[in-house]
């Protein structure tokens, strides 16, 4: 296991609705990226979250939003919810480094359905 | 633009087969690092490992083994004498250096089934 947490684990909304997910990062970890995974598709990068900021953002609407709290756990925010949202959330953590890529260590994710 | 490519979708073997799935990428930076993970059914993906770009020494961990080719743009996988615990989808990941918010790219991954 790799200590990032998620919840909920599985999540049903209808078209329209405003959704948020929870991500608590692996201890030592700063840095909190969020992806989407649609069905049998790789996971596509949303955003990641730095010092509370977003640090960098993938091709997704503004309807995607987070947040970073300052014991680096995350939330995504998506609002007016649409069928093709559903997919599996994932949040990954990881440290910052100054000169390099840490690896990503990702939570179970969050199946997301909507209706 | 970075893209990562895993033209195999799906392979079936049968338990103690040699498998080995393919990873192509392509980036701009000089700088970059490739990775590997699992996703078992259970959907958490599973850290298998990182290659730094200068650095095209193979590697070797229990029955797994990775082949880094700066010259052909690949990072294959080979899974060695291969057990049904194996089966899973696998997907290949590639980093910029110098991209904001270094997200990973993945390919769109390969299904292994490995039958008893």
């Amino acid at each position: 296991e790799t200590g990032v947490t998620q919840s909920p684990t599985h999540l049903i909304k209808t078209r329209g609705q405003q959704v948020t997910l929870r991500c608590s990062s692996q201890s030592g970890h700063n840095t909190v990226s969020w992806y989407q995974q649609a069905l049998g598709q790789g996971p596509q990068f949303i955003f990641q979250y730095y010092r509370e900021e977003e640090n960098g953002r993938g091709n997704f609407p503004p309807r995607f939003s987070g947040l970073q709290f300052p014991n680096y756990s995350s939330e995504l925010n998506v609002n007016a919810l649409e069928l093709d949202d559903s997919a599996l959330y994932l949040c990954a953590s990881s440290r910052k480094l100054a000169g390099g890529v840490d690896t990503q260590y990702f939570g179970p994710g969050t199946r997301l359905t909507v209706l | 633009a970075q893209k990562v490519t895993q033209a195999q979708t799906e392979i079936s073997v049968v338990e103690k087969e040699d498998v080995t799935l393919d990873c192509v990428y392509e980036t701009r930076d000089t700088t970059y690092y490739l990775f590997w993970y699992k996703q078992p059914p259970s959907g958490e993906l599973v850290f298998l490992i990182r290659r730094n770009s200068f650095d095209e020494q193979n590697e070797i961990s229990g029955r797994y083994s990775w082949n880094f080719q700066k010259s052909t743009s690949s990072f294959n996988f080979t899974i060695t004498a291969s057990q049904v615990v194996d089966s899973a989808v696998y997907f290949c990941a590639l980093s910029g250096g110098n991209n904001a918010g270094n997200m990973l790219t993945f390919g769109g991954g390969t299904r292994l089934m490995v039958k008893p």
